[in-house]
């Protein structure tokens, strides 16, 4: 285990569905970031938050829709997905935003969008 | 965009060889970074170079740095199996821009 830690690891849903991504991290990092994993596709960043507070969005469509209730926890709120958002999600910390620190991974979400 | 790329994009070797990755990356930089990720898990923060370094090592890693030409390699000496995974440069740029990750290279070692 990282530290940090995603659940579920594995999901199907359907392009009707709501469905959330939670990770959590208690190694006291400030900075929490989303990344999608596709296929044959680098790594892309989505959002970034800096103590709870919102610094990054990615040009992501509105049917993900991030929560970051406090530093130890992000969510990722899913709804009316599309086959081509099926991917593995990545949840990651830092002590802080800059990039001055690696970043801890969780070991994703696999999604598919059926 | 992507800043850094990895060559080559796939590289099989013998375990007891060594492994050699190259990153090159577009933009001046404040650190390079290097993770590995096994397969359908998580990335793995393996070392961090800054800008002002030229070489670091850690156990059977060892990571340059060259910013004239704006590359890295990462080399992995005496490979075992356990090594087979991807690895990805990461690259923070100097305008304080997120960490951007590279395609990666995979690496097979066989036994």
């Amino acid at each position: 285990e990282t530290g940090v830690t995603q659940t579920p690891r594995h999901l199907v849903m359907g392009m009707t569905n709501k469905k959330s991504l939670k990770c959590e991290q208690h190694l006291g990092h400030n900075a929490m970031y989303w990344y999608k994993q596709s296929a044959k596709k680098p790594l892309e960043l989505m959002f970034v938050y800096n103590f709870k507070e919102q610094t990054e969005n990615n040009s992501v469509p509105s049917r993900f829709s991030p929560e970051c209730p406090n530093s130890s926890h992000l969510f990722l709120h899913l709804h009316t997905l599309q086959p081509e958002d099926s991917a593995l999600y990545l949840c990651a910390s830092s002590p802080d935003n800059g990039g001055t620190y690696g970043y801890t991974f969780g070991s994703g979400t696999r999604l598919t969008v059926v | 965009s992507q800043q850094g790329e990895e060559d080559p994009q796939a590289l099989s070797i013998q375990e007891g060889e060594n492994a050699t990755m190259n990153c090159s990356y577009k933009t001046s930089i404040n650190n390079l970074q290097w993770y590995r990720q096994n397969s359908g898990r998580g990335l793995v923060h393996l070392i961090l170079i800054r800008s002002n370094e030229r070489e670091k090592h850690s156990g059977r890693l060892r990571v340059t740095l060259d910013t004239s030409k704006k590359s890295s390699s990462l080399l992995i000496t005496a490979s075992r199996a356990a090594d087979t995974a991807s690895y990805f440069c990461a690259t923070r740029d100097n305008a304080g821009n997120m960490l951007t990750f590279g395609g990666g290279t995979r690496l097979m070692v066989k036994p």
